[in-house]
């Protein structure tokens, strides 16, 4: 079975100050974690994944296996960062995408 | 178009009555995914069709639950005697070929389903 854990429901933080959404997962083979964003009155969309090991807006996040996380961080918040955040797990080809139960970030100014 | 579609994209029923949710994905897209998103629930998989095989329905919470999808495009959600718990969004996704590496799911707006 997966499962994805985001421990935070919500998360507040002043505006440049550093932020990290935790996501801890269960999966027995090798998964591919992705994290996903939904902005106030706009669709869920992807934000990253851990195989491209990129940074999209300022975020990066690394996988950690022997931990099992995949946290998302970003050293200086922005208003605009402030939305809802999925980290989700897949088990690789034809394997459904499951979620964590998200966290909403809120930067205040 | 060109992303998911879904529709309605409110529908409020009466407890015991049936709804339809139908979504229209990308085009070429064979994998086709269907999620619950309750407050503070968070999002809970319900099904997964991919091309010809046979859909994935271990997400489905009850046999009031149904889905299909025609022709390996239109799907639609079906929710029979709805009940007040059924309330959510239903977000429709697809993507190219399944989940494989490389491949993004691109998520409809939802279908906000209030029972009353």
């Amino acid at each position: 079975a997966q499962r994805v854990t985001q421990p935070e429901k919500l998360l507040s933080v002043f505006k440049g100050a550093p932020v990290e959404l935790k996501c801890n997962y269960s999966y027995s083979g090798s998964p591919e974690l992705f994290w996903y964003v939904q902005y106030s009155r706009q669709r869920l969309q992807l934000l990253l994944r851990h195989i491209s090991r990129e940074s999209i807006k300022g975020f990066t996040a690394d996988l950690n296996k022997g931990e099992t996380s995949f946290h998302l961080k970003k050293p200086f918040a922005q208003e605009e960062d402030s939305a809802m955040y999925y980290c989700a797990l897949s088990g690789g080809a034809g394997n459904m995408l499951t979620f964590g139960g998200g966290t909403r970030l809120m930067v205040k100014p | 178009g060109a992303g998911v579609s879904q529709s309605p994209s409110n529908k409020v029923t009466e407890k015991g009555k049936d709804v339809e949710l139908r979504c229209d994905p990308i085009s070429g897209h064979t994998a086709l995914y269907w999620y619950r998103q309750s407050l503070g629930q968070g999002l809970e998989f319900l099904i997964y069709f991919q091309g010809n095989s046979a859909p994935d329905k271990s997400g489905l919470p009850s046999d009031r639950f149904s889905a299909e999808r025609t022709g390996g495009s239109v799907s639609t959600l079906t929710i029979q005697r709805t009940q007040q718990e059924d309330s959510a969004v239903y977000l429709c996704a697809s993507s190219l070929g399944g989940h494989l590496y490389g491949n993004t799911i691109y998520f409809g707006e939802g279908s906000w389903l209030t029972v009353v």
